[in-house]
């Protein structure tokens, strides 16, 4: 089956620099990747996400590309905020959009430091 | 997107014992899952929670153990039974539409003694 890893487990960064978290994953027929956001005590929420036919996606301060040859996806965070201090998890899935089994990546903590 | 709550939001519960999880969505769906994060870690999917037939589980989840309900479009159930406290963990209920993202209710936070 699928198997997503995320790197780095842990990320901190000053104030209004620039955030990246990166993904692999081995299944090269999947074709959907969100990005979900967990603040403590929260359920996840879906910051952005991409398709397999887009090889870069942006939402304000929050991008996110694709590389499908070689299997790998990163969320890029700009000018970073202390309300982007939270835990990030991508995730994969085999259809186009997020109606079928997701999985997930172990996690990025990114603590923003003011 | 869809609007999900859960019930309930957290509970401690007694080893042995069962409990009921309930997920609500807002409008019809398609499709809802239910997952379990346990402490500091990722998200694991349990099962699919199907409409009008059995819940289709991963590897390493059975019926026995988290039997699942889904009545209807907009409502589904997961009990842990016999519950030990290697079941503490949060369980999350999500759902998705047809050609739509997955969504993700707030959470239950289950503590078993």
């Amino acid at each position: 089956g699928e198997n997503v890893e995320q790197h780095p487990s842990t990320l901190s960064v000053q104030e209004g620099d620039s955030a990246v978290i990166k993904c692999t994953y081995s299944d090269s027929a999947s074709n959907y990747f969100p990005w979900y956001k967990q603040e403590l005590g929260k359920g996840p929420q879906l910051i952005i996400d991409i398709r397999s036919n887009v090889g870069e996606k942006k939402d304000q301060r929050i991008a996110v590309t694709l590389n499908k040859t070689a299997k790998h996806f990163s969320l890029h965070i700009t000018e970073t905020q202390p309300e982007d201090s939270a835990v990030y998890f991508c995730a994969a899935s085999l259809t186009n959009f997020g109606n079928e089994k997701l999985t997930f990546g172990t996690g990025t903590r990114l603590t923003i430091i003011p | 997107s869809a609007v999900i709550s859960q019930k309930p939001s957290r509970d401690i519960c007694q080893r042995g014992t069962s409990l009921t999880i309930q997920c609500q969505v807002d409008s019809q769906v398609t499709m809802m899952f239910w997952y379990r994060q346990q402490p500091g870690q990722s998200l694991t999917l349990i099962a699919t929670a199907n409409q009008g037939s059995e819940a289709t589980y991963e590897s390493g989840f059975v019926i026995d153990k988290f039997p699942i309900s889904r009545p209807n479009l907009t409502f589904s159930t997961l009990t842990v039974s016999n519950m030990s406290p290697e079941d503490s963990s949060i369980y999350l209920c999500s759902a998705a539409g047809n050609w739509e993202t997955q969504y993700f209710g707030p959470g239950t936070r289950l503590l078993v003694l």
